[in-house]
């Protein structure tokens, strides 16, 4: 079953450090999200891609968030530097394209200490 | 962009009992709208979608309403099991062009035994 993948699972760093994310879509899968979830806030869009183009980045997380898409087969989210309250699930998704069934990782669960 | 709220954020029912959740949007443009369940330490899939060209749409025990004039569509679980305990999200997007889908800050359902 050949869903998304993120690595890492689990993440641990220290305030004030850079942390980079990683997500590989569904093959062919048009459309890329990611987002943090929290209790509170539930699902945040960070970033969305379509075909590898930025669409939106999540106005509010510009200044220390920045995903990349390099391929069509993988992208990157970088937190730098980190801060205690970033600490949540990392969410990476993937659609076919609009207007279809969204497909979500198991997610990087971030502690910031 | 599109806005959407989703009601309750925490419901409690007796088991074997009905739950309901509520959701509404912003834009006359979307047109179709996905339901999500998250159980704990497991990814959102996908349960139940309805398109705009229907009102009613139902798989098993799940039932989903849209009221397009309302703006308003709804996730109703019917004869609940403990099984059924998740994190449900509601989503909306419409297909013009640019438009994403936006989800819905969630409703943790706990059935109670």
């Amino acid at each position: 079953d050949a869903g998304v993948t993120q690595t890492p699972r689990h993440e641990v760093a220290e305030k004030g450090q850079t942390i980079i994310l990683k997500c590989e879509p569904v093959s062919g899968h048009n459309d890329l999200f990611w987002y943090r979830q929290t209790k509170i806030q539930g699902l945040e869009l960070l970033s969305y891609f379509r075909s590898k183009s930025l669409m939106e980045d999540g106005g509010a997380f510009k200044d220390r968030f920045k995903a990349e898409m390099l391929n069509s087969s993988f992208s990157t989210l970088k937190i730098q530097p980190t801060e205690p309250k970033d600490s949540a699930v990392y969410l990476c998704a993937s659609s076919p394209t609009i207007n279809t069934e969204v497909f979500f990782g198991k997610g990087t669960r971030l502690t910031v200490v | 962009g599109e806005q959407v709220e989703q009601l309750p954020s925490i419901l409690r029912v007796q088991e074997g009992s009905s739950a309901s959740i509520n959701c509404s949007y912003e834009d006359s443009a979307s047109n179709y709208f996905p339901w999500y369940k998250q159980e704990p330490g497991e990814n959102p899939k996908l349960i139940i979608d309805i398109r705009s060209n229907m009102e009613r749409k139902q798989i098993q025990e799940l039932i989903v309403l849209l009221d397009k004039k309302a703006k308003r569509f709804s996730l109703h679980i019917t004869d609940t099991q403990p099984g059924d305990s998740a994190m449900y999200f509601c989503a909306a997007s419409a297909f013009d062009g640019n438009e994403k889908i936006t989800f819905g800050a969630g409703t943790k359902l706990t059935i109670k035994p």
